[in-house]
């Protein structure tokens, strides 16, 4: 079985402020990828990056950075220099082939981000 | 424009009514998903289909169905023995080349 565990339900930053969102996974497989989605206001679940368990190189795409480590099971996301705007639900995820690719969904955390 | 439309937006349903949530994808992607989504809580997988004419159940099948006579539609059908559907409900389709899931704006479904 599958789980996804993302500790903090609801986050609250300052703008400008760095802020890391957590997340842990449990699974048997050996190859499997692991996901960040963004849901705003709006409701529509936004795709912010995939991963795969061969790679541990940490990403960095403008102010979002990930973390893979998988000694700990763990895919951290930060956002540095937060703005209003980064105020959403930041949902971590889980699928493998073996899961019949299903994509397993963290509880979500909620970030609010005020001016 | 491409992605995942859903429909409607907003739905009531009355005590023993069904009611069908619309779920249209002009991506060409072969699967697609229902979650439900109820408030301050993760997705749950409702139903999937990897193939047209092809379904499964998920995690919560219970009280809902689905078809898929077309790769394009999946629509899903709230049935009378759902008795707690006040949910936000989410359709997504696959990019099997990246794994990645393309979700809809989603419908939030609530009973009168």
């Amino acid at each position: 079985a599958q789980k996804v565990t993302q500790a903090q339900t609801e986050i609250s930053v300052v703008e400008k402020e760095d802020v890391t969102l957590d997340c842990v996974y449990e699974t048997r497989d050996t190859t499997y990828y692991l996901f960040w989605y963004k849901q705003p206001p709006s409701g529509e679940l936004v795709f912010l990056i995939r991963r795969n368990s061969f790679d541990e190189q940490n990403e960095i795409s403008g102010r979002y950075s990930w973390n893979f480590q998988k000694s700990t099971s763990s895919f951290n996301f930060t956002i540095t220099a937060s703005q209003v705007v980064d105020s959403a639900v930041y949902f971590c995820a889980l699928s493998s082939n073996n899961a019949g690719n299903m994509l397993t969904f963290g509880g979500g955390t909620r970030l609010m981000v005020k001016p | 424009d491409g992605g995942i439309t859903q429909s409607p937006k907003y739905l009531f349903r009355k005590e023993g009514q069904n009611v069908t949530l619309s779920c249209e994808q002009n991506l060409n992607h072969d699967a697609m998903y229902w979650y439900r989504q109820d408030p301050g809580q993760g997705l749950r997988l409702i139903y999937y289909s990897q193939i047209v004419n092809d379904f499964q159940k998920g995690d919560i099948a219970e009280g809902y169905s689905v078809s898929r006579e077309k790769k394009e539609s999946f629509p899903l059908t709230v049935t009378s023995a759902q008795k707690n559907p006040t949910a936000f409900y989410l359709c997504a389709a696959r990019d099997t080349y990246n794994e990645k899931l393309f979700f809809g704006s989603g419908t939030q479904l609530s009973v009168l």
